[in-house]
């Protein structure tokens, strides 16, 4: 079955400090690979979809394969960017996702 | 911007009472979808529709009753709401094709008492 982890509910770093949100997925098939994220108390949002390959808002995401991942990365985060961030894989071509728990980041001063 | 909205934003209800979830998309996307988000749980899709009169069940569809008589309509109806359904809807659409995203109302909170 289709499966998304994301192994840390929470994830603290200090402000400037490089961030990285750790996702990983199963599925048998061609996986399509995103990355959301929701401020407090607003609706999901797309941050990065893995076949764009941008970079939005200084954060970064790869696709691997051998290992199943999609880690979402950021050199130097910024207070701002503390938010519930939520891995999601698209699969079987029609539009069924499955989310991952989420981690929630926290950027402290 | 239109977009995808939803309504209520709040509802308290009772125990035992009906309550439908309204979500409406301006943009004719062909999907649609409903989520409840809870702490420890994440995002669990509750029922999708495909298209107009085409729905089917999600991962917690107990419960919950959806229709889809227009594409830009997918109301969620809790037939007899429980303390167990207190939650925070989302209601989202996409359109169909590799590369699409699904995009979020701005929820429902919803309080069974």
């Amino acid at each position: 079955a289709q499966r998304v982890t994301q192994p840390e509910k929470l994830l603290s770093v200090f402000k400037g400090a490089p961030v990285e949100l750790k996702c990983n997925y199963s599925y048998s098939g061609s996986p399509e690979l995103f990355w959301y994220v929701q401020y407090s108390r607003q609706r999901l949002q797309l941050l990065l979809r893995h076949i764009s390959r941008e970079s939005i808002k200084g954060f970064t995401a790869d696709l691997n394969k051998g290992e199943t991942s999609f880690h979402l990365k950021k050199p130097f985060a910024q207070e701002e960017d503390s938010a519930m961030y939520y891995c999601a894989l698209k699969y079987n071509y029609g539009q069924n996702f499955v989310f991952g728990p989420g981690t929630r980041l926290s950027v402290l001063p | 911007d239109a977009g995808i909205t939803q309504s209520p934003r709040y509802k308290i209800t009772e125990t035992g009472r009906q309550v439908t979830l309204m979500c409406h998309q301006t943009w004719s996307h062909s999907y649609m979808f409903w989520y409840r988000q809870d702490l420890g749980h994440g995002l669990r899709l509750i029922y999708y529709s495909a298209a107009a009169d085409i729905t089917d069940k999600g991962e917690v569809p107990d419960g919950y009753v959806v229709s889809r008589s227009k594409t830009e309509n997918f109301p969620l109806t809790l037939e007899s709401a429980t303390r167990s359904q207190t939650s925070v809807y989302f209601c989202a659409s996409s359109g169909s094709g590799r590369g699409e995203t699904q995009y979020f109302g701005p929820g429902t909170r919803l309080l069974v008492l």
